[in-house]
């Protein structure tokens, strides 16, 4: 089965370093992945997607990196502000399944 | 605006007392999911509908059950919440099967006494 793990429960920046979380999936197969910023008391709010025929895509302020290679995912904010302060969550869905599996969630804390 | 509305944000329920969390949603997807989030934990899939067509999760216990009578309104029936059963509950829906970002509900907070 699809097995989604983050590398750290808990990543501390300061307001304006980047930050990188990190992300593991285990089954090749997987074709879409996803990345989730869950703030307290709020649902998951999507912010990057990137598809097995890519290997990285940026937004704004933030890029997704993917080594199928290694099956690795990860997400870089650059510039955190304090309102980045919040559990990322990888999520990857594999074709035939659709269905994303979400990984355990990395909590971002950025200091002022 | 918001597009997934879930209803009512705080739902406190007593042990034993079926209780029904509700969805809607204003973007006219074809999948609606249902979620259980634990504490600290990642969001887990309970089930979840493509238009009427409905697929329970193997591990998701009887307990929970689920009706959709229109494309925009979802809900989630439990029949007799436990304490483990407490917990925020997410629903979410997308435009198509895994290809397209899922847009999620603010949640539903149960508590159970």
């Amino acid at each position: 089965g699809e097995s989604v793990g983050l590398h750290l429960p808990t990543l501390s920046v300061q307001e304006g370093d980047n930050s990188i979380i990190n992300c593991a999936y285990s089954n090749s197969a997987s074709d879409y992945f996803i990345w989730y910023k869950q703030e307290s008391g709020k649902g998951p709010q999507f912010i990057i997607d990137i598809r097995s025929n890519m290997d990285k895509r940026q937004g704004q302020r933030v890029t997704v990196l993917l080594n199928k290679t290694v099956k690795h995912l990860s997400l870089q904010i650059a510039a955190t502000q304090p309102g980045d302060s919040a559990v990322y969550f990888c999520a990857v869905t594999k074709g035939g399944s659709y269905i994303p599996t979400f990984g355990r969630g990395t909590s971002l804390i950025v200091h002022p | 605006d918001a597009m997934v509305i879930q209803n009512p944000r705080y739902q406190v329920t007593q042990f034993g007392k079926p209780v029904t969390l509700s969805c809607s949603q204003t973007l006219n997807h074809n999948v609606m999911y249902w979620y259980q989030q634990k504490s600290s934990q990642a969001p887990k899939l309970l089930f979840h509908y493509y238009d009427k067509d409905f697929n329970n999760e193997a591990d998701t216990p009887d307990n929970f059950q689920s009706r959709r009578p229109n494309t925009s309104f979802c809900f989630l029936d439990i029949r007799s919440p436990g304490l483990g059963d407490a917990a925020m509950y997410l629903c979410a829906t997308s435009r198509e099967f895994g290809s397209a970002e899922a847009f999620f509900g603010q949640g539903t907070r149960l508590t159970v006494v």
